[in-house]
C-alpha cells in the first residue's frame, strides 16, 4: 500500500507571496491532518480534516487555510508569506472515523523556505 | 491544553546498550500515546504507541510503559544498532467528546546517537 505522498518536496517562496501544498492520504484514509515543524517550536498541529470538513483547527492564525477534496487529498494555503513561516510542513493520514485516537501515518513533508 | 515534556533532548549510547525516553503529560484525559522516530529528511515513522488501558506494549527490541497516575511514559530500546540513530518524538491524544476530532501533542524530541 502506497505511504501518504507530498507535493512539492522543497519550495521556495518570498515574503508577501502565498504557496499551496498537496497532501495524498493512504488509500482508504478519509481524515488528514497538517503539522509544521521548525527547530524552535518543534511539530505543531495546523488542522485535521475528514470527510471534505475541518473538524479541528490549531492555534494559527488564519492566513493558514486548508481544504479536503471529495478523494480526500488535501491541500494547505498560506497566504501573505512571512519569514517565520519557513519549515518543514508534514501531512498525516488517519482512519479516524470515531471518536478514538488513530494511528496517524506521516509523509516526507514539504520544506517550505521564505525569503 | 494538553502539555507534553520529553528527556532527555539528546542520548549517545554504546552499541548494544539500551536507550530509554521519558515523557510526561498535563491532560489526565489523554489516552493515546504513540511515539516517532525521524531520520533525516525524512517525515517521522510511527514505531510503537499504547493506549491508557495497557500498561506496557513490546515490539521486538522496543518497549514502551505508562505509569496513568504519575502522568509519564517511556520508550524503551534495547540492544541499540547504529541504525537506531534518529530523533526520537513523544506524542498524547485523546478521545474526543465532539465530533470525532483529535490531535497529536508533541514533546520536543530526543536526538539519539549509537556510537559503534
Amino acid at each position: 500500500k502506497a505511504g501518504v505522498t507530498q507535493t512539492p518536496r522543497y519550495l521556495i517562496k518570498t515574503r508577501g507571496q502565498q504557496v499551496t501544498l498537496s497532501c495524498s492520504p493512504i488509500s482508504g484514509h478519509r481524515s488528514v491532518s497538517w503539522y509544521q515543524q521548525t527547530p524552535g517550536q518543534g511539530l505543531q498541529f495546523l488542522f485535521e480534516y475528514f470527510s471534505e470538513t475541518q473538524r479541528n483547527k490549531g492555534n494559527f492564525p488564519g492566513r493558514f487555510s486548508g481544504r479536503q477534496f471529495s478523494n480526500s487529498r488535501s491541500e494547505m494555503n498560506v497566504s501573505t508569506l512571512e519569514l517565520g513561516d519557513s519549515a518543514l510542513y508534514l501531512c498525516a493520514s488517519s482512519l479516524a472515523y470515531d471518536r478514538e485516537p488513530y494511528e496517524q501515518y506521516f509523509g516526507p513533508g514539504t520544506r517550505l523556505t521564505v525569503t | 491544553g494538553e502539555n507534553v515534556e520529553q528527556h532527555p533532548s539528546t542520548l549517545s549510547v554504546q552499541e548494544g546498550d539500551s536507550a530509554v525516553i521519558k515523557c510526561t503529560y498535563s491532560d489526565s484525559a489523554s489516552n493515546y500515546f504513540p511515539w516517532y522516530k525521524q531520520e533525516l529528511g525524512k517525515g517521522p515513522q510511527l514505531i510503537i504507541d499504547i493506549r491508557s488501558n495497557v500498561g506496557e506494549k513490546k515490539d521486538q527490541r522496543i518497549a514502551v510503559t505508562l505509569n496513568k497516575t504519575a502522568k509519564h511514559f517511556s520508550l524503551h530500546i534495547t540492544e541499540t544498532q547504529p541504525e537506531d540513530s534518529a530523533v526520537y518524538f513523544c506524542a498524547a491524544s485523546k478521545t474526543t467528546s465532539g465530533a470525532g476530532s483529535y490531535q497529536l501533542t508533541f514533546g520536543k524530541g530526543t536526538k539519539l546517537s549509537v556510537i559503534p
